[in-house]
């Protein structure tokens, strides 16, 4: 069983660019979490999805982001017209049901702005 | 050795020795807590957890122990080995519906020296 795969691991773009964050949950995971961790700081929590819906998008900045779980192929966060501010690394979460249960982080992605 | 959280981001502990992280919470309504262990370049990865109606969980080598009279949560990793240095957080859930709105600490660094 796979666990929580990210992708690209490593993505540079440069001002003003798009950026495209992948993630598929494990087999089995119906429920999605992205959070975003800054250089020497904990995860900050951004959206929470479910198969087609997004159940809690507190934690995403108003303009910019935006993030979708389709009902088929993995969750997508995009950035759009990326700032140097956005350089960090984007971790992907899932677990199977919407309760405290352990879940998993995938490997993250490492955004860079340039 | 004893870390305490934002005031000593980085504890050294020798090999061999017992170390133990502590983390203070915020919010008295949280009611499930988890440790991380984050290596460089990896995503966090589940240590232990621990509800609100405990008090204490042990696993295999590692002890939490949560006292919500002082919101203070503790990691203790007995017989310290290399592969332990890492990033460890806290994260607890804030008492929501969404078990995805974790809020993570800022980390301690445990740097283990043979």
């Amino acid at each position: 069983n796979a666990g929580v795969m990210q992708n690209p691991r490593h993505l540079v773009r440069r001002r003003g660019q798009e950026a495209r964050l992948r993630c598929s949950p494990m087999k089995g995971h119906s429920h999605v979490y992205w959070y975003r961790q800054l250089p020497e700081e904990g995860l900050k929590f951004m959206v929470y999805l479910q198969k087609e819906n997004i159940i809690d998008e507190s934690g995403m900045p108003k303009e910019r982001f935006s993030a979708e779980f389709p009902k088929e192929g993995p969750s997508i966060l995009r950035i759009q017209q990326v700032v140097r501010g956005d350089s960090a690394a984007y971790f992907c979460a899932s677990s199977p049901l919407r309760t405290n249960t352990e879940a998993f982080f995938g490997q993250g992605t490492r955004l860079t702005v340039v | 050795g004893e870390s305490v959280g934002l005031h000593l981001p980085t504890l050294s502990v020798q090999e061999g020795d017992n170390s133990i992280i502590n983390c203070a919470y915020s919010n008295s309504a949280s009611d499930y807590f988890i440790w991380y262990k984050q290596e460089s370049g990896k995503g966090p990865q589940f240590i232990i957890d621990i509800r609100s109606n405990m008090d204490k969980r042990q696993g295999q080598r590692v002890t939490v122990l949560l006292n919500k009279t002082v919101k203070h949560l503790s990691l203790q990793i007995a017989a310290t080995q290399p592969g332990d240095s890492a990033v460890y957080f806290c994260a607890e859930n804030p008492g929501t519906d969404s078990w995805g709105k974790l809020q993570f600490g800022a980390g301690t660094q445990v740097v283990v020296t043979p």
